[in-house]
């Protein structure tokens, strides 16, 4: 079946560091979306991206999509205490169903 | 306008019974997701319901399952729990059945003992 993955599984990064967590799929998507979850919350949707190549950006964060439409980044620009979480991203191939990675969780550091 | 809501939100079962979880989804939305999400995993599909049928299925057994009713909430039923069980059920809805945005609801913490 579909597998996607996630790396790296944690990074610890000081505050105003730059931070990048990637995605690869086992098969080729229709779309990818990016998902946020603080720690004792709910994964809330970030993005998602449907075009091959598509880059798109939310003030410090920007989000890519590979050209085989099998891979996805997401790099956040001098982190904050904010950003702290794990970053999911989730691969949608056949009709409604979306696969999670297995995330990325973010630490900062003051 | 009311977000996902679940019920309970925390559950303690002990193995071999039955548990039901109940979702109401975000005002508009007519597809209800539930996933399973074990502690420091991504989430897992379990099914998807559109049109009050099961129109996508993840790898999980037959004890798993689950109805979605004329006003779009749905439950999932477990039956015959195990210890493996426990973990944070989330249910998550959307528009249309497409791809479309999921709107996660708190989840329920179910601890199986």
């Amino acid at each position: 079946g579909q597998q996607v993955m996630q790396i790296p599984q944690y990074q610890h990064v000081q505050e105003g560091e730059d931070f990048t967590t990637y995605c690869n799929s086992s098969t080729t998507l229709s779309n990818i979306q990016w998902y946020k979850q603080r720690p004792g919350g709910h994964p809330v949707f970030l993005i998602q991206l449907v075009k091959s190549g598509e880059v798109k950006k939310q003030k410090r964060l920007t989000f890519q999509f590979g050209e085989a439409k099998k891979n996805s980044s997401l790099h956040i620009t001098a982190t904050q205490t904010t950003d702290v979480g794990t970053y999911f991203c989730a691969g949608g191939t056949s009709y409604g169903k979306l696969t999670f990675g297995q995330g990325t969780i973010l630490t900062v550091h003051p | 306008d009311a977000g996902v809501t679940q019920s309970p939100t925390h559950l303690i079962k002990t193995r071999g019974q039955q548990v039901t979880l109940r979702c109401s989804p975000k005002s508009g939305h007519d597809t209800v997701s539930w996933y399973q999400q074990a502690l420091g995993q991504g989430p897992q599909f379990i099914f998807q319901y559109y049109e009050e049928e099961e129109r996508q299925r993840g790898n999980f057994p037959d004890r798993f399952s689950g109805h979605q009713f004329p006003n779009y909430s749905s439950e999932l039923n477990v039956n015959a729990l195990l210890l493996g069980d426990s973990a944070l059920y989330l249910c998550a809805s959307s528009r249309d059945g497409s791809n479309s945005p999921l709107h996660f609801g708190n989840g329920t913490r179910l601890t199986v003992t």
